[in-house]
């Protein structure tokens, strides 16, 4: 299946700093998304991003598909941000890995 | 918004007893997958499901596990004999195909063997 990396696996800000978290991938893609894991544990799917760029409010992503990365940029961060970030990628076989997540922590 | 649904959200069951995780996908989806998270670890693959058949299965998935979908719309998980290590948020996704390749998530099942 598909290799999916993330980066870095852990990261601590401040409230107000800029971050950029980083998901690298080994296969052609048709599909590539964001997530982050609430408290409950539940996915909650930040960006359906495949290629191009997208933004929603703080955050937006990055997705450059021919050099097999995408990126999560988190502007202003706050406390809420905080927990862990998953990248899913599918090959175009359907076959759809998750990375190991980005734990973030923001400290007030 | 359409969602994906699971059920139950949280499931307790005596060690080598079977349970069954139901999910509702989306009604006009047609791929579907199982994935299982461990407290505090990455989202693993379980199975893939086209066409009333599997498509692709992880190694995780051995003979104590089996999909099915029985009626055209719900999709379900069944752990035959749990053990211990079978404690996990199980969650389902399914995707349309053709020009939408979006994955949708249901909100997990926590699985607790005792």
């Amino acid at each position: 299946g598909i290799q999916v990396e993330q980066s870095p696996p852990d990261l601590i800000l401040q409230e107000g700093a800029n971050s950029t978290l980083r998901c690298n991938f080994s296969d052609s893609v048709n599909n590539l998304q964001w997530f982050h894991q609430n408290p409950w544990g539940q996915l909650i799917n930040l960006f359906y991003i495949p290629s191009g760029t997208k933004q929603n409010g703080r955050l937006s992503a990055t997705t450059v598909a021919t050099e097999r990365y995408s990126l999560l940029y988190i502007s202003s961060s706050q406390t809420t941000d905080s927990g862990v970030y998953f990248c899913a990628v599918a090959n175009n076989n359907n076959d759809m890995r998750f990375g190991a997540g980005t734990r973030l922590t923001v400290k007030p | 918004e359409p969602e994906v649904t699971q059920t139950p959200s949280h499931q307790v069951t005596q060690m080598g007893q079977e349970v069954i995780l139901r999910c509702v996908p989306i009604s006009n989806h047609l791929y579907f997958y199982w994935y299982r998270q461990i407290l505090g670890q990455k989202v693993e693959f379980l199975v893939s499901f086209y066409n009333n058949e599997i498509s692709e299965k992880s190694e995780i998935f051995d003979d104590q596990f089996s999909v099915e979908r029985p009626d055209g719309s719900n999709f379900t998980l069944k752990i035959r004999s749990t053990k211990l290590e079978d404690s996990a948020m199980y969650f389902c996704a399914s995707i349309r195909l053709a020009s939408n390749t979006e994955a949708f998530f249901g909100q997990g099942t926590r699985l607790t063997v005792v």
